[in-house]
């Protein structure tokens, strides 16, 4: 299995509360992407980056930010997290060589 | 992005091979055709690419028609253990860099003994 280590795996939260997930590879793979999954929508990009210090939007950004100070770490940070945000959260990678794309085993945030 | 859909579950028993369609009518000339399959509390995990005609693994067999407008995944023999959510995407292939990967609900499959 490709190195992706997602912390925490499981996180309860407050409303109003900030909060950041991190993902870490050992791969050196250029891309990082990270999704969240709810029931009935399959999985939503939020933000990705393509090398360090440089992130991009996703299709469901709004209340996200992503930092990617080093390649093997991206974090997603959730400002103020409210009820809507409670989803499982992957991270995935990918690089130039590789077709494929490799997914963490997720993060579960209950935000109550 | 070419849309795609699939059907939203599939019921099967063990040995015997499941057929899952995808369809992308708006599939652009240079967009490939890749399957995912993802188990519960896990992430996605790729099972196979094609662009046309047909591509075999060690996993299973992806059939794309000359027009491309539909895609079918093929498990051969299927176990308990393929019970799982099968994603259909359609985009530029992996390998070449950045994958905006866009994922639909997928195909949740169950195979029974």
């Amino acid at each position: 299995d490709a190195g992706i280590t997602q912390s925490p795996r499981h996180k309860v939260t407050e409303t109003g509360t900030p909060v950041t997930l991190r993902c870490h590879q050992t791969e050196n793979h250029r891309y990082m992407y990270w999704y969240r999954q709810d029931p009935g929508h399959g999985l939503r990009l939020i933000h990705y980056s393509y090398g360090v210090k440089d992130t991009d939007k996703g299709e469901v950004s709004d209340g996200y930010s992503v930092s990617r100070s080093k390649t093997e770490d991206f974090l997603l940070t959730l400002e103020s997290a409210t009820s809507s945000q409670t989803s499982v959260y992957f991270c995935a990678i990918s690089d130039s060589v590789n077709t494929e794309a490799f997914f963490g085993q997720g993060t579960r945030l209950t935000v109550v | 992005l070419a849309k795609t859909t699939q059907p939203i579950s599939m019921d099967s028993y063990e040995g015997q091979e499941v057929n899952i369609t995808c369809s992308h009518n708006n599939i652009a000339t240079n967009d490939y055709i890749t399957w995912y399959q993802q188990f519960p509390s896990q992430g996605p995990r790729f099972i196979i690419q094609g662009y046309k005609t047909k591509v075999t693994n060690e996993v299973a067999s992806l059939f794309i028609p000359a027009d491309r407008k539909s895609s079918t995944l093929s498990l051969p023999r299927v176990s308990l253990s393929d019970t799982a959510v099968y994603y259909c995407l359609v985009g530029p292939p992996g390998g070449t860099g950045f994958q905006k990967l866009v994922f639909g609900t997928g195909t949740r499959l169950l195979v029974s003994p």
